[in-house]
Formats: C-alpha cells, sequence, structure tokens
C-alpha cells in the first residue's frame, strides 16, 4: 500500500510568487490533513477535508491559503502571493476512521518550502 | 490553555538505557485518540504509537509503550533500551472528535538525543 505522497519535496521561490503544494492520501481515506512547521515552532493544523468538504479550516492563516480536494482524492495547497513568514515545513496526512474509532493519521514526507 | 503540553524542549539519554518523554493533554471530549510521532532530521513524520481513551490496557509497540494515566491526562512515552538511531523529536498529539469531524493537535515536541 503506498502511503501518503507529497510533492514537491523542496521548493524554493520568491516573495510574491505563487506556489501550489499536492498531496496525495492513502487510497480510501477520506481525512486529509494539511498542517505547518514553521521554524523551531510546533506543528501547527491548517486545515481539514473530508472527502472534498473542508471540515474545519480554522488554522489556515489568510487568504493567501487555498486549498482544494478535487473529487475526494488529492489535495492541493496553493500560497498566493507567497510571504517570507510562509517559509515552513508543510505536511499532509490522511487517515480512515475505524469503525471502533481507532485512527491513525498517517504522514507524507512533508514539502520544504522556502520564500526568499 | 495548550491542548497538548510536551515540558521537555530536550532530552540526553545513555545508550541502551530507558528514557520518558512526558506529554500531558487537555480536552472534554470522552472519545479521543492519542499518539506519539517521531521526526529525524531527515524530516518525515514517523507514527509510532496509538493509544485510545477506552483502551484499558497501555499500548505498546516493541520498545515503544505509553503509559496512560486517563486521570491525570497523561500519556507519556516509554522508550527502552535506547538506540543511536533513536535521537529525533518527539511530539505527542491528540485526535478529538468523532464522526465525521476529527482534529489533530500537536505539542511542541521533545528533542531527544541518545549518547554513545
Amino acid at each position: 500500500e503506498a502511503g501518503v505522497t507529497q510533492f514537491p519535496s523542496h521548493s524554493v521561490i520568491e516573495k510574491g510568487q505563487t506556489v501550489t503544494l499536492r498531496c496525495d492520501p492513502i487510497s480510501g481515506h477520506d481525512n486529509l490533513y494539511w498542517y505547518r512547521r514553521v521554524m523551531g515552532k510546533e506543528i501547527k493544523f491548517l486545515l481539514h477535508f473530508v472527502k472534498e468538504s473542508k471540515q474545519d479550516e480554522s488554522g489556515m492563516p489568510n487568504n493567501r491559503f487555498l486549498a482544494e480536494r478535487t473529487g475526494g482524492t488529492y489535495s492541493t495547497l496553493k500560497v498566493q502571493p507567497a510571504e517570507l513568514e510562509d517559509s515552513g515545513v508543510y505536511f499532509c496526512a490522511s487517515s480512515r476512521e475505524r469503525l471502533a474509532g481507532h485512527t491513525e493519521a498517517f504522514f507524507g514526507q512533508g514539502t520544504r518550502l522556502t520564500v526568499v | 490553555a495548550q491542548k497538548i503540553t510536551q515540558t521537555q524542549p530536550g532530552m540526553f539519554v545513555q545508550e541502551k538505557e530507558a528514557v520518558t518523554l512526558d506529554c500531558t493533554y487537555d480536552t472534554s471530549d470522552q472519545s479521543y485518540g492519542l499518539f506519539w510521532y517521531k521526526q529525524p532530521s531527515s524530516g518525515e513524520m514517523i507514527f509510532l504509537i496509538y493509544q485510545g481513551s477506552y483502551d484499558e490496557q497501555n499500548a505498546t509497540e516493541g520498545r515503544y509503550s505509553l503509559n496512560f494515566q486517563k486521570a491525570r491526562k497523561s500519556a507519556n512515552l516509554v522508550i527502552s533500551a535506547s538506540q543511536l538511531g533513536d535521537s529525533a523529536m518527539y511530539f505527542c498529539a491528540m485526535r478529538e472528535g468523532s464522526g465525521g469531524y476529527q482534529k489533530v493537535t500537536f505539542g511542541t515536541g521533545t528533542k531527544l538525543q541518545v549518547i554513545p
């Protein structure tokens, strides 16, 4: 079974440019999460999809961030225009709820975004 | 109030010794899950162990065990027989909610250094 994959693994862009991060969750996982870790700080929740619907986007920092999950499969996170403080590692995770309520969240390897 | 508190920003342990990484949590949900993840210097998030709030026994996975004390709201990770490869950041996390809504919150992490 393939794990959660994220693309690209690294991205260096100039301030003001646009970047799109992609996440392919594990097949069959309805829940997809985006997280971000700014250097030296905790991992912060950005948003949560259930299938194609945004269940919770309370962690999105501002309207420069746009997340989509077309068809309930892969998800994209677009930053437009990027600012210096957007630099960090963006993690995607997916999970499938089981009847017992035990749910593991499987993480991708992250996309390291550097805005210069 | 912090949902997940990891009070140890850094820990040292001698190789082959056991180490306990502390984690306390705060939730009003009756059903929740607690996780530990390892993040080596390469950056990926590796799932280690899971404890459900209704699980009566402490979770164990190889050298990892979770010391779950529900009344105290603590979920400490115990690593037995530490190895050099255990040097990494360790994050405690909690999943709350049920049904279609779930949210996973992370602590700030503990950096573990295993000394030869």
